[in-house]
């Protein structure tokens, strides 16, 4: 079967930095999604990783192991305002996205 | 900037009835999207669309229709509803130029079936 784990929840400090992992198991891969959802709204696109490495952009990096199926979101210098679940999907053989059931990160002042 | 727009953001129905919940996509977006969002498990697809009168069956379609007359809009059906149809239902889009394009999601229409 496919899967997708990421941690359930997360707290970290304002103005720390924090590492969310997401490991994957699926059939074929063509790229892994990170998405930022806020507590009632919708899911708002973050970074796409299809090759191996860190892709940075801005206080948000993304890092992606294709050979361990491991990837992680890096959130530098955290503001009160990145309190949200981040979900990770991979992009299946059929180009089918798989979700993970997402991780909720608390900041604390 | 990529619009999508869901018709409730809240619902209240009683099992039995037939529910609609529209999404409609200002972009021109070939690809619609229907999901439900449950605490604790991923997004799960229940019905998707490549082009207008086109649909997909995805992981979770019993108990579900769509319909899709325009381009821009991607209609779910619950005939009957069932209170284990009590969820959120995320809408999406996506361009539909590659295969690894960005779904663009609506706010939400959070159901509940009494």
């Amino acid at each position: 079967g496919q899967n997708i784990d990421q941690p359930t929840e997360m707290t970290a400090t304002e103005g720390a930095i924090v590492q969310i992992n997401c490991t994957y198991q699926t059939s074929g891969f063509n790229g892994l999604f990170w998405y930022q959802q806020h507590a009632g709204e919708a899911p708002t696109f973050l970074s796409y990783n299809v090759l191996d490495g860190l892709e940075e952009k801005g206080r948000f990096s993304s890092f992606l192991s294709r050979s361990k199926g491991y990837s992680y979101l890096l959130l530098k210098e955290l503001q009160m305002k990145d309190s949200a679940s981040y979900l990770c999907a991979v992009l299946d053989s059929n180009y089918q996205l798989i979700w993970g059931a997402g991780t909720k990160l608390i900041i604390k002042p | 900037d990529v619009k999508v727009t869901q018709s409730s953001r809240y619902l209240v129905k009683r099992t039995g009835e037939k529910v609609f919940l529209e999404c409609v996509q200002d972009m021109d977006h070939e690809n619609m999207f229907w999901y439900r969002q449950d605490p604790g498990l991923g997004l799960r697809l229940i019905y998707f669309s490549y082009d207008v009168k086109m649909k997909e069956k995805g992981d979770i379609p019993e108990g579900y229709s769509v319909s899709r007359e325009k381009k821009e809009r991607f209609s779910l059906i619950l005939e009957s509803a069932s209170t284990n149809q009590t969820s959120m239902y995320l809408c999406a889009s996506s361009p539909g130029t590659s295969d690894t394009d960005t779904q663009y999601f609506g706010p939400g229409t959070r159901l509940t079936v009494l």
